[in-house]
């Protein structure tokens, strides 16, 4: 399978819990987007890499949510103590010069 | 206000009928415009683009006016596969990221 690929599809996890979500983008391609999207609405831009570089976040990430892509490959996207309003489907997507990629995501439910 | 703005409908119409879905978005300096569509349950999926010009894949015509910033996507003779929800997307000037609208659900009955 040559797409984006997401881990793990779904999460349900206890509130205060952290959870890790990782994507596996498409080889060489070396942007790296995450989004969160929620019932109803459009996903939302969270945070990117180029390489392994974390170039942009919005003020969506709070100081709960980290990522990292540790060799500009693979990256994880961590939420500390978790919160039910955390609850969403979180989006992968890789850039080449022809477009965006989205992954399957990955479905968290904070109970 | 919203930066990409769409009726979120849904839209109901019938196999064969043409429907129109309209968007707006605030930031004037958006440099990129996509359409992508989205299945119950899945990932976004790139529709087209959306060129100055106007640009049309077969049955799906995507218009864009800059002047009244303002994006449309037309589905010609609507066949039951195209029923899903058809997200605007602009890429604002100076950056790499997207931003989506809510998405009009389109249901396409028989």
């Amino acid at each position: 399978d040559t797409g984006v690929s997401q881990d793990p599809r779904h999460k349900i996890t206890k509130r205060g819990q952290n959870v890790t979500f990782r994507c596996d983008p498409i080889s060489e391609h070396n942007r790296l987007y995450w989004y969160r999207q929620t019932l109803g609405q459009g996903p939302e831009f969270l945070t990117y890499f180029q390489n392994e570089a974390q170039l942009e976040k919005s003020r969506l990430l709070s100081d709960r949510f980290s990522a990292e892509r540790p060799k500009g490959s693979f990256s994880t996207l961590e939420i500390q103590r978790t919160e039910q309003g955390d609850s969403a489907m979180y989006l992968c997507a890789s850039e080449s010069n022809y477009g965006y990629t989205f992954g399957s995501g990955t479905r968290l439910t904070v109970v | 206000r919203k930066e990409v703005e769409q009726d979120p409908g849904p839209f109901n119409v019938p196999e064969g009928a043409t429907v129109a879905f309209n968007c707006t978005y605030s930031n004037s300096a958006s440099q990129s415009f996509f359409w992508y569509r989205q299945d119950c349950r899945k990932e976004p999926k790139l529709l087209m683009s959306v060129y100055s010009s106007g640009n049309e894949d077969g049955r799906f015509t995507a218009q864009l006016n800059r002047a009244s910033q303002y994006i449309s996507l037309l589905i010609r003779d609507s066949k039951l596969s195209d029923s899903a929800t058809y997200l605007c997307v602009v890429n604002p000037y100076n950056t790499d990221k997207l931003i989506f609208g809510t998405g009009t659900r389109l249901q396409v009955f028989p």
